[in-house]
């Protein structure tokens, strides 16, 4: 159990271009959920939190209107880059808590952006 | 501010001990948590702690003191695909994960 998918797993796009990633618990309910950037050979960077039912919390840094966060369901929250740069391009990986536990995360396989 | 360090890189021999330490000043405390992440994958979970003492799964140990500030991820029997990033991470009063850089684990044969 405890299973979070992402899809797309590598996307390449144009610069100026949106992607959108999705990111789903397979078996569980989440509330909350949680989206990562992480360079290479960096740790990950929490981007946002992003809460079933309302908007999500930016990390300080983030611009909220380029990376749109829409937490449709308790089981899916997709992220949004819009009008991405090459500079965009990274690991992206979301996470999500079961409802059940506080201090549980699944992560999702990740998703590999690349801007051309 | 909050902060959490790690080793950068250790290395080690097949089938040997190593031990990765961590230590941490956050704004709250709500558990120590492990993950092992391969290269271009995602972060796996290997193990919880909350209170002070040794948690023991398989080859794979974690101790924490929280009076310290203080964790380590012990690995016995060390196999080759061990080799990965070890990452410790701390939740903090607002049950969020503040992450440390990672410790890259190399095996050698």
């Amino acid at each position: 159990g405890a299973v979070v998918s992402q899809h797309p797993s590598r996307v390449i796009c144009k610069s100026g271009t949106s992607v959108k990633i999705e990111c789903r618990s397979l078996d569980f309910q989440a509330t909350t959920m949680f989206w990562y950037r992480q360079f290479p050979k960096q740790s990950l960077m929490l981007m946002a939190t992003s809460n079933e039912g309302s908007k999500a919390t930016y990390e300080q840094g983030v611009e909220k209107d380029k990376f749109l966060i829409n937490h449709a369901s308790l089981t899916l929250s997709t992220l949004t880059v819009t009008s991405a740069h090459p500079e965009d391009s990274s690991f992206y990986i979301c996470s999500a808590r079961p409802d059940r536990v506080d201090y549980e995360q699944y992560f999702g396989p990740g998703t590999r952006l690349t801007v051309t | 501010g909050q902060n959490i360090d790690q080793p950068t890189e250790m290395t080690a021999t097949e089938g040997a001990i190593v031990q990765i330490n961590c230590t941490y000043q956050t704004s709250g405390f709500n558990g120590l948590f492990w993950y092992q992440q391969h290269a271009g994958e995602a972060p796996t979970f290997l193990s919880y702690n909350v209170l002070d003492g040794l948690e023991e799964k398989g080859r794979f140990s974690s101790f924490l003191s929280r009076s310290k500030g203080y964790s380590y991820l012990l690995l016995k029997e060390l196999q080759m695909k061990d080799s990965a990033s070890y990452l410790c991470a701390v939740m903090d009063s607002n049950y969020q994960l503040i992450w440390g850089a990672g410790t890259k684990l190399i095996i050698k044969p």
